[in-house]
């Protein structure tokens, strides 16, 4: 649904260490984001884009970074990782054209990664 | 703030049960949508309703814009319905950005 792919699926590391997660999307979606869930917290958004190299911080953005240097490619950057940010992650595209939602165009998730940061 | 509220936190149906889960939301929205996240995390995109009512199959829902709340709607509940539903909005203003509530976590039992 919508070609969206995360990698890696699951990944444990150790604090201190970088971690990148990449998003993959096939259908030049405009609108791309990431979001970490946690229990009894929903889905937070993290950072968000609106095009390549167009990117803005989401509602849980400290420690993270994003790039977007392609249409297709929107990366999730954890500097130096700690164990709070031990989460899943999520991926989205949104079928958005022109600012306006119509009927059909929602969000579209991808399968999430598990991060653990030891 | 902007808010999302969704309730009950928790529901536990037996088989063939139906059910209603509430979603209430602070602000004016463009975009309204409820997701099902089964046992193995994937979340699953029931239904875009900013508003008015849509069905399919065994659920339904229902958005009163005006009043800032949307419910959902499950008729004869299938183990296969377990899971947490989400409820997610774009706020007036909001620059496109999908904020979620906390959700429902739903256990049907046979």
């Amino acid at each position: 649904d919508a070609g969206i792919t995360q990698s890696p699926r699951h990944k444990v590391t150790e604090t201190g260490t970088p971690v990148t997660l990449r998003c993959h999307q096939t259908e030049n979606h405009r609108y791309m984001y990431w979001y970490r869930q946690d229990p009894g917290h929903g889905l937070r958004l993290i950072h968000y884009s609106y095009g390549v190299k167009d990117t803005d911080k989401g509602e849980v953005s400290d420690g993270y970074s994003v790039s977007r240097s392609k249409t297709e490619d929107f990366l999730l950057t954890l500097e130096s990782a700690t164990s709070s940010q031990t989460s899943v992650y999520f991926c989205a595209i949104s079928k958005l054209r022109d600012r306006v939602h119509t009927e059909g165009h929602g969000y579209t998730f991808g399968s999430g990664t598990r991060l653990t940061v030891v | 703030g902007i808010q999302v509220e969704q309730s009950p936190p928790d529901l536990i149906l037996q088989e063939g049960a139906n059910s209603t889960l509430r979603c209430n939301f602070s602000d004016s929205v463009n975009n309204l949508q409820w997701f099902h996240q089964n046992p193995w995390g994937q979340l699953i995109n029931l239904f875009y309703i900013p508003s008015g009512t849509k069905q399919n199959g065994r659920l339904s829902a229902t958005t009163v814009a005006t009043e800032r709340y949307s419910l959902l709607y499950i008729s004869s509940s299938q183990t296969t319905d377990s899971g947490v539903y989400f409820c997610a909005v774009v706020f007036s203003g909001g620059y496109n950005k999908l904020i979620f509530g906390a959700g429902t976590r739903l256990a049907v039992h046979p």
